[in-house]
């Protein structure tokens, strides 16, 4: 069974519109986090939470805001969606420590914006 | 700011032939290496990662060592399996930093 689980898989969007990825971890874990893979730009950090507060923000458009209404969820709310945004975005998650925990990746949700 | 260098692009071996990706980083601070592998459809998973006390990491054949004179993390492998054949990222993290920063990714075609 998937200890992080990413829905949808798929999500097909039309520019201008809005967009929740949702991501939910059963692996006990207290830092979640987002990164976004796409051919420009592989694997890129967006956001951190620990014990659900922001730790760190590398993305710089507001348009990217994450919701976590509990310690197991952070949620990646898209506004405005633009082609660009096309990407496969994965939730991680890990042990909060001392920055040697490994991340546990869920399998992702491949966004495509028309 | 800390950062990653890896091997560019696409690397193709031959079954058998040893592997070898390099990985370069600056670090303000001293911080900790990882390799995580992501092959085809999947998502990434954890390879391997430097430990503290400088033992070497090993984990399916593949071992890195951390060499910080060089500021370098490479990772090799005595003899590339079809199986190999995966993106293969080197992350660093810092003590203080708990979110992992990926390098560019370095593609690994193993042939028959």
């Amino acid at each position: 069974d998937p200890k992080i689980i990413q829905k949808p898989k798929y999500l097909v969007a039309v520019t201008g519109s809005e967009k929740i990825l949702i991501c939910e971890q059963y692996l006990g874990h207290n830092a979640m986090y987002w990164y976004r893979q796409s051919a420009k730009k592989p694997l890129e950090f967006m956001f951190s939470y620990s014990y659900q507060k922001l730790m760190d923000n590398q993305t710089a458009s507001s348009r990217f805001q994450p919701q976590s209404s509990k310690k197991n969820h952070l949620d990646l709310q898209i506004t405005a969606l633009k082609p660009d945004d096309s990407a496969t975005y994965f939730c991680a998650s890990s042990h909060p420590g001392t920055g040697n925990e490994r991340l546990f990746f869920g399998h992702g949700t491949k966004l495509s914006v028309l | 700011g800390d950062s990653v260098t890896q091997t560019e692009g696409l690397v193709t071996l031959t079954e058998g032939l040893p592997v070898m990706l390099n990985c370069t980083y600056q670090s303000t601070y001293s911080p900790f290496l990882f390799w995580y592998v992501q092959h085809l459809n999947e998502a990434p998973k954890l390879l391997l990662k430097s430990f503290t006390d400088n033992k070497r990491p090993e984990h399916q054949g593949f071992h890195a060592t951390l060499h910080k004179s060089s500021s370098s993390f490479h990772l090799q492998k005595s003899s590339a399996q079809l199986s190999d054949s995966a993106l293969y990222y080197c992350a660093l993290s810092e003590w203080n930093n708990n979110a992992p920063r990926f390098g560019a990714g370095t593609k690994l075609s193993v042939k028959p």
